[in-house]
C-alpha cells in the first residue's frame, strides 16, 4: 500500500507555477522523499528527491514541511510536455518503491 | 547515451501462450527491477536484481512468472500459460544508488 497521499487531479495554465501537494503522515526518519513522473507512453521518469532540506534542480524544486509529513513539487513554469501522472514517493535503503496512482496534472494552453 | 531499453514494446499473445520479455539496463547498474503497470494504476513491484542475484520477489510474481539476469547484464521475464489478467504494461529499471531509470516498457495484451 502507498505510503503517501496525493490529489487525483490537478489542472494549471501554461507558463504559471504548479504546486503538486503530497501528504506523508506515517513518514519515518530514514525514508527519503523522491518525485517520478510518467508521460503518456512512457516509463516514469526521475523528478527531484529529498530528505530533509528543500532542494532545487533544472526540473523542478521540492519543497518539505518542517515536521516532513508533507511535500510539494513546485514546477515553476509549466509547459504542455509537463502534462503527466507525479508520483510522490517514499524510500529508504533497502526497501522497494511504492507507487500509488499519483496525481494527474493537465496543463492548459 | 542509451538508457534503460525494452523489447518488444508491443505484444499480442492468445491466452495460454509464453512470452518473453527482453530489459537491456544502463550499463553500469547492478541493479535491475520489473514492474507491472495496469492502466489508472501506478506501477506495481515484481521482482529485483543485484547483479545476477534475484534477492526479491513480490506476491504478485506467480508461478507462471520467472525472471532471470544471467551474468548480470540483460534481464528477461518470462510469462508462462497467459492469462488475460496478465494483459498490463511491463516496465523494467535500472539503479545503481538510489535513483531508478525506467525504460519505455512492453505492453502485453493478451486476446
Amino acid at each position: 500500500d502507498a505510503k503517501t497521499t496525493q490529489p487525483n487531479s490537478m489542472e494549471s495554465n501554461e507558463e504559471e507555477p504548479v504546486h503538486l501537494p503530497c501528504n506523508h503522515s506515517t513518514i519515518s526518519g530514514t525514508d527519503y522523499i523522491h518525485w517520478y513522473r510518467q508521460l503518456p507512453s512512457q516509463g516514469p521518469e526521475y523528478v527531484i528527491h529529498g530528505l530533509t532540506s528543500n532542494v532545487n534542480n533544472r526540473m523542478a524544486s521540492l519543497a518539505i514541511a518542517e515536521d516532513r509529513k508533507s511535500s510539494t513539487l513546485i514546477l515553476h513554469r509549466a509547459t504542455l510536455r509537463d502534462a503527466a501522472v507525479y508520483y510522490c514517493i517514499l524510500w529508504a535503503y533497502g526497501q522497494n518503491f511504492v507507487f500509488g496512482p499519483g496525481t494527474r496534472l493537465s496543463v492548459l494552453p | 547515451d542509451t538508457g534503460v531499453s525494452q523489447d518488444p514494446r508491443h505484444k499480442i499473445t492468445k491466452r495460454g501462450q509464453n512470452v518473453t520479455f527482453r530489459c537491456d539496463p544502463i550499463s553500469e547498474h547492478n541493479r535491475l527491477y520489473w514492474y507491472r503497470q495496469t492502466l489508472g494504476q501506478g506501477p506495481e513491484f515484481l521482482t529485483y536484481f543485484q547483479n545476477e542475484a534475484q534477492l526479491e520477489k513480490s506476491r504478485l510474481l506467480s508461478d507462471r512468472f520467472s525472471a532471470e539476469r544471467p551474468k548480470g547484464s540483460f534481464s528477461t521475464l518470462e510469462i508462462q500459460r497467459t492469462e488475460q489478467g496478465d494483459s498490463a504494461m511491463y516496465l523494467c529499471a535500472s539503479s545503481a544508488l538510489n535513483i531508478q531509470y525506467f525504460g519505455a516498457g512492453t505492453r502485453l495484451s493478451v486476446l
